[in-house]
């Protein structure tokens, strides 16, 4: 399963935009993106999927170059309750097993 | 989106006793449910993939004797902690795959149990 590496910590201020990269430069031709967001004895909480290209959802964008070895996930304008642990994962389509990272402790200040 | 649900949230056994901890899917069927445990301050560490009227397969360095995995339907996983010893105090995480529109597997995490051994 292909490693992510993912800055461990990030900090912001409430309406900026956030942008966390993920890096993934063993990524297979199976393996899609996913990205989780956790809160502290929470379990996680899926955000974003891509495979390719870009993603948008209610929540948030998710950028994958055409080499697919990084990814950013994008969140538009950020509120405390956003302060959080965001994970990058790369799954393979075949069998779900989702390896997890250290993680980016993203937190916002007001 | 799919609701899983875990029970207990929380429990607090003596040493040498045994612990179960359910995992459902609550509206939708799994095939596959994953087990992980999560120590303060760290990330999830995948233990094992549960698969429906089959055998557990455990990650290297898991004691299968020591995690007992049941997948008896297609909406119950078990964790059964047995012989539980301080160390084996942790959070608890279980999760389930749908098949999303995307054509992908979007994987649905518990709330978490929360096991303290004393």
């Amino acid at each position: 399963l292909a490693k992510t590496t993912q800055p461990i910590s990030m900090d912001s201020y409430e309406g900026q935009e956030v942008n966390i990269t993920c890096s993934h430069n063993n990524i297979a031709t199976n393996d899609y993106i996913t990205w989780y967001q956790q809160f502290p004895s929470q379990g996680p909480r899926f955000i974003i999927q891509g495979y390719k290209t870009k993603v948008t959802n209610e929540v948030a964008s998710l950028f994958i170059p055409a080499d697919r070895k990084s990814s950013t996930l994008s969140l538009p304008r950020v509120s405390l309750s956003d302060t959080a642990v965001y994970y990058c994962l790369v799954g393979d389509w075949n069998t779900d097993k989702l390896i997890f990272g250290t993680g980016t402790r993203l937190q916002v200040f007001p | 989106g799919a609701v899983v649900s875990q029970h207990p949230s929380r429990v607090i056994c003596k040493s040498g006793t045994s612990v179960k901890i359910e995992c459902r899917s609550l509206d939708f069927q799994a095939t596959t449910m994953f087990w992980y445990r999560q120590f303060p301050k760290q990330s999830l560490m995948l233990m094992a993939t549960s698969n429906e009227g089959s055998k557990a397969t455990y990650e290297q360095g898991v004691e299968k004797d020591k995690f007992l995995i049941n997948h008896a339907s297609l909406t119950l996983s078990t964790l059964t902690v047995t012989s539980a010893h301080p160390e084996d105090s942790s959070f608890y995480i279980c999760s389930a795959t749908v098949l999303s529109g995307g054509g992908g597997n979007e994987q649905f995490f518990g709330p978490g149990t929360r096991l303290t051994v004393l």
